[in-house]
């Protein structure tokens, strides 16, 4: 199958920084990525669809101004956390689809994010 | 918008035995069905999947069988094994130019040998 690689694979950082996480495929093309956040024991939940060369489309409830996307070419798209807080802490999955080839979605091995 | 259940939340078996985990969506027009498998620290990893104009695939050890009339679909591991343990999640793809999936709830997997 595509490989999606996401880095980092962990980031500790203070409340009030930022944070960028990087989405790549390596080994194809993607248009489209999708952005999702995982709780503790719970699913995944869709924050936003990261378009390349135009503006992320952002699911009901989740902060654009906060949840920064910029997908800048076919094979990368980053989220930023902005003036994180203790409760931004959680874990960040990307996810590219084949586009066109089909919608197999491969997924990133994830960003543990903890903001103290 | 599209609604995807999955159950039982907890499966434990023992090794050799089958499991099946069953979702159910809500939205007609999907058309495309996957399965995943996340580990601990992981990103989810696609193990098998199916479309609308499929009722049943199978890759070895795993099938996956999709009713469109009765809106649910099922994941089958036979033979199963301590490796198979994780958390499976199905999700239902809601046709259109992006594709956005929709995840089930999860069901956490455990194979005892």
């Amino acid at each position: 199958g595509a490989v999606v690689s996401q880095h980092p694979s962990w980031v500790i950082c203070k409340s009030g920084t930022s944070v960028k996480i990087e989405c790549r495929s390596l080994d194809f093309q993607a248009t489209t990525m999708f952005w999702y956040r995982q709780f503790p024991k719970q699913s995944l939940m869709l924050m936003a669809t990261s378009n390349e060369g135009s503006k992320a489309t952002y699911e009901q409830g989740v902060e654009k101004d906060k949840f920064l996307i910029n997908h800048a070419s076919l094979t990368l798209s980053t989220l930023t956390v902005t003036s994180a807080h203790p409760e931004d802490s959680s874990f960040y999955i990307c996810s590219a689809t084949l586009g066109d080839r089909g919608p197999e979605a491969f997924f990133g091995q994830g960003t543990r994010l903890t903001v103290v | 918008g599209e609604n995807v259940e999955q159950h039982p939340s907890t499966l434990s078996v023992q090794e050799g035995d089958s499991a099946v985990i069953k979702c159910t969506y809500s939205d007609s027009a999907s058309n495309y069905f996957p399965w995943y498998k996340q580990e601990l620290g992981k990103g989810p990893q696609l193990i098998i999947d199916i479309r609308s104009n499929v009722g049943e695939k199978k890759d070895q050890r795993i099938a996956v069988t999709l009713n469109k009339t009765a809106k649910h679909f099922s994941l089958h591991i036979t033979e199963t094994q301590p490796e198979d343990s994780a958390v499976y999640f199905c999700a239902a793809s809601i046709p259109s130019n992006t594709d956005k999936l929709i995840f089930g709830t999860g069901t956490r997997l455990q194979v005892f040998p």
